[in-house]
């Protein structure tokens, strides 16, 4: 079955930088995604990759993908208070549908 | 703001009640998802809707239903409620419906259901 890890918590200060780790089990995950939930707020679409890209750069996000290792990260360069949030790795899982298997999110905490 | 409107925004009642949470997908967008968020299970799929048909089924129990409308809105029922129901409910509408698509699914802000 599929199964999405992430780190719970992760505290940095102000302009360094973030890395967000993120495992995933299936091999026929095709795009992978990272949303951003504020408090109280919805899910905030950041970036996707597609399976085939190891890499993917926009503007403070890089998104890296190790496809052997199904290791996915996100680093946020300049990481600002306004950064404070969880954030969520997933992956489309190719049953014929697009549907989405989401990790438990990892708390980003800023501190100035 | 994605695009994806859902209401209402807050609810509360009580249980053995049955309540109906309401999803606008963004424009132009035939697919539509629930997803239910709570502390202990995290963000689980419900069930996904392709241009009214029923096209995946995730975690969604039997007190639950959902349907896709003519004009692509979606309602999710939520039946018979019990305290564990308590949770945040997520729509997301996406253009097409299958995975190899390149398809981005955007996420509502939610309808939070608190069950006492």
């Amino acid at each position: 079955g599929e199964d999405v890890e992430q780190s719970l918590f992760l505290s940095v200060r102000e302009g360094d930088s973030s890395v967000i780790n993120c495992t995933y089990t299936d091999s026929s995950s095709t795009y992978l995604y990272w949303y951003k939930q504020e408090p109280g707020a919805g899910l905030q679409l950041l970036t996707y990759i597609f399976s085939n890209m190891d890499m993917k750069q926009d503007q403070r996000l890089t998104v890296l993908l190790n496809k052997k290792d199904k290791h996915l990260s996100l680093r946020i360069a300049d990481t600002q208070t306004g950064d404070s949030a969880i954030y969520f790795c997933a992956e489309s899982t190719y049953s014929g549908y697009s549907t989405l298997t989401f990790g438990k999110g990892t708390m980003l905490l800023v501190s100035p | 703001d994605s695009g994806v409107t859902q209401t209402p925004k807050h609810l509360i009642t009580a249980t053995g009640q049955r309540v109906t949470l309401r999803c606008s997908p963004r424009s132009g967008d035939l697919s539509v998802y629930w997803y239910q968020q709570s502390l202990d299970q995290g963000l689980q799929f419900l069930i996904q809707y392709y241009n009214g048909e029923e096209r995946a089924k995730g975690n969604i129990l039997e007190r639950f239903s959902a349907q896709q409308f003519p004009d692509l809105h979606s309602e999710l029922n939520l039946s018979s409620l019990e305290l564990g129901d308590s949770a945040l409910y997520f729509c997301a509408s996406s253009v097409g419906g299958r995975g190899r698509s390149g398809n981005t699914i955007y996420f509502g802000e939610g309808s939070w259901l608190t069950v006492v």
